[in-house]
């Protein structure tokens, strides 16, 4: 059983479209991360949050503690969007140290 | 700004053979973890290391892997007898501390002949 889920697995969009990636996990966390990987495989951290919600750019992520579930929103989507995007969490349980549990990741392709 | 870096950015090693991926964390921070993500599969956590000790780790981080701090900056992962299922990409990442998001190197892609 996956500890989180995302959703879509893939998601194709035009340029210009408005995105969000979900993600949907069973454990309690202390925070949630939402990377980007890029085609080469380095990893970069977009956001991380606990409560409420945080904007970069034309980033938008949003966690619902409650419902054990996040967002992860792009306005005005751009062809170098174009990534997989990995929703990961830090499990609240008294012997984690951190350590990420991770999403499959949503494969997102903006075409021009 | 500083980053995570790792080398070397691709090992090829035969089978049976130890291998040591090399990180260097950012130099302020005190959490250390590697993971590796198989071709085509997502990211698994291997171990945390916090305060010179090994915090947590997983059921992949058998007796065949080891880390290492060896000089206050460099953090060495160790596979002591290289399988064909241990090739992936293994990322190192850091953190200062407990609250703070991790920082991720760009990667070792080890194959395993």
């Amino acid at each position: 059983k996956n500890e989180v889920e995302q959703s879509p697995q893939n998601l194709t969009a035009q340029e210009g479209e408005f995105i969000t990636i979900n993600c949907s996990y069973s454990v309690g966390i202390s925070a949630l991360h939402w990377l980007q990987q890029h085609p080469g495989g380095g990893i970069v951290s977009l956001f991380m949050l606990s409560s409420g919600k945080k904007k970069h750019g034309r980033l938008i992520a949003t966690i619902n503690i409650q419902e054990k579930h996040s967002s992860l929103h792009i306005t005005a989507s751009h062809p170098r969007d174009s990534a997989v995007y990995i929703c990961a969490v830090i499990s609240s349980s008294g012997g984690s140290q951190g350590n990420l549990i991770f999403g499959k990741g949503t494969k997102l392709s903006v075409k021009p | 700004e500083p980053e995570v870096t790792q080398t070397p950015s691709h090992q090829v090693t035969q089978m049976g053979q130890e291998v040591i991926l090399r990180c260097v964390p950012i130099s302020n921070h005190l959490y250390f973890y590697w993971y590796r993500q198989i071709l085509g599969q997502k990211v698994e956590f291997l171990v945390s290391f916090y305060n010179n000790e090994i915090s947590e780790k997983s059921e992949i981080f058998d007796d065949q892997f080891s880390v290492e701090r060896p000089d206050g900056s460099n953090f060495t992962l160790k596979i002591r007898s290289t399988k064909l299922e241990d090739s992936a990409m293994y990322f190192c990442a850091s953190r200062m501390s407990q609250n703070n998001e991790q920082f991720f190197g760009p990667g070792t892609r080890l194959t395993v002949l």
